[in-house]
């Protein structure tokens, strides 16, 4: 079955500990995208990726980092958490990058900070 | 720049009306526009998108979004209600000059009463 699957699906963490969401496709796209959801506010992207060591800003990209080494793969680094950054986390696929793209996503990480 | 604005954060309809969302773009440029649905504990799926083809869009599940230009807007239509239409709905747009983003909307959750 074409998925995006996201580890772990709920956490609850601590200030300051690091922690790592993983993100894999198993459709050979080539473009990923980290989003988090919040009330109110929508969808805010974090990273994106057009392709294997190609990373880019979203909009919230302060205290995250991501990287790309795999096509399949797209893992989000929080190495410092802190409760503002509780929230539910989404990864995205899509074949393409660009403006037609449409997007398949996981199911979500709920991350809790305290 | 390009940002999305959605009208009602909470949406109340009876099974069998008419379902209207409401969605407004500000963009420099065409945009390509996008309606997502999330079901609750899920990620998000795409019900239509606009490519610059056809003003009138249809989507899964009986929806319909109509582009007007004029009026920078993208609403997302339903002739009649379903108990399974409930749910969150996102209006995304994305833009030749932001390659790798998409812009979401802060969602309107769809409540359907019997």
């Amino acid at each position: 079955e074409a998925q995006v699957t996201q580890n772990p699906r709920y956490l609850i963490t601590v200030t300051g500990k690091k922690l790592t969401v993983t993100c894999s496709q198993n459709m050979n796209h080539e473009y990923m995208s980290w989003y988090r959801q919040d009330p109110g506010l929508g969808l805010r992207q974090i990273y994106y990726s057009m392709n294997v060591e190609v990373t880019d800003k979203g909009d919230v990209p302060e205290g995250y980092k991501v990287s790309r080494k795999e096509k399949r793969n797209f893992p989000l680094i929080l190495e410092s958490p802190s409760p503002n950054q509780t929230s539910l986390y989404f990864c995205a696929s899509s074949l393409l990058g660009g403006m037609a793209n449409v997007l398949t996503f996981g199911a979500g990480s709920r991350l809790t900070v305290l | 720049a390009q940002s999305v604005t959605q009208l009602g954060s909470h949406v109340s309809v009876s099974e069998g009306a008419l379902v209207l969302l409401r969605c407004n773009y500000s963009s420099s440029v065409p945009p390509y526009l996008f309606w997502y649905v999330q079901y609750p504990n899920q990620g998000l799926q795409l019900l239509l998108k606009y490519t610059s083809a056809a003003t009138l869009v249809k989507g899964i599940n009986g929806f319909e979004a109509e582009f007007k230009k004029s009026e920078t807007s993208f609403h997302l239509t339903k002739p009649s209600a379903h108990m399974s239409d409930a749910a969150e709905y996102f209006c995304a747009v994305s833009e030749s000059d932001s390659w790798g983003k998409l812009q979401f909307g802060a969602g309107t959750q769809v409540v359907v009463t019997p």
